[in-house]
């Protein structure tokens, strides 16, 4: 399974652009790359999921580089409702996902 | 539409008591896996669930064990409780074993073993 290293905490203020950076360097090739959010006490929630190049939905934007060897997350216009930890994991669906430190973002007024 | 429901949302339990948790999965979905998330920590995947058979399992001892039942539905039974064993239990259901999509979480059981 491939490891994810991610920074540990970020901080950002309300309405900036925040882009965090996941490396996957032993990514295989029939995986792809997930992003979750989880609040205090609840269940995590996707957010996006990729294989190559970009992917956008409503609520961010997925980066990926030829190599897979990374991924950034970048969450537009953040607000204080976007202060939670965020996962990025590497695997095959359903095939055990497995779940790193996590990124722990604060977003200030 | 229900999601992922889980109970119960909280229990306290001591040392070497056996305790069930129960998930039902989101609707349409026929995959249930496990998850155990520590204080401060990650989820770490105990096991996952299909076809009423575990298909995956972590790295837990064999004091987890679980069902899955003919309406999809999972037990998670952990036996001789440890104070190590106090978490938060995660239940995500999915559909199948495609290799994209998303899946969806419950809001967690928090065992607290005393």
């Amino acid at each position: 399974l491939a490891k994810t290293t991610q920074p540990i905490s970020m901080d950002s203020y309300e309405g900036q652009e925040v882009n965090i950076t996941c490396s996957h360097n032993n990514i295989a090739t029939n995986d792809y790359i997930t992003w979750y959010q989880q609040f205090p006490s609840q269940g995590p929630r996707f957010i996006i999921q990729g294989y190559k190049t970009k992917v956008t939905n409503e609520v961010a934007s997925l980066f990926i580089p030829a190599d897979r060897k990374s991924s950034t997350l970048s969450l537009p216009r953040v607000s204080l409702s976007d202060t939670a930890v965020y996962y990025c994991l590497v695997g095959e669906y359903g095939n055990k996902l497995v779940f790193g430190a996590g990124t722990i973002l604060r977003v200030k007024s | 539409d229900a999601g992922v429901t889980q109970s119960p949302t909280h229990l306290i339990k001591t040392r070497g008591q056996q305790v069930t948790l129960r998930c039902s999965p989101k609707s349409g979905h026929d995959t249930v896996s496990w998850y155990q998330q520590a204080l401060g920590q990650g989820p770490q995947f105990i096991f996952q669930y299909y076809e009423e058979e575990e298909r995956q399992r972590g790295n837990f001892p064999d004091r987890f064990s679980g069902h899955q039942f003919p309406n999809y539905s999972s037990e998670l039974n952990v036996n001789a409780l440890l104070l190590g064993d106090s978490a938060l239990y995660l239940c995500a259901s999915s559909f199948g074993t495609a290799n994209t999509g998303e899946l969806f979480f419950g809001e967690g059981s928090r065992l607290t073993v005393l």
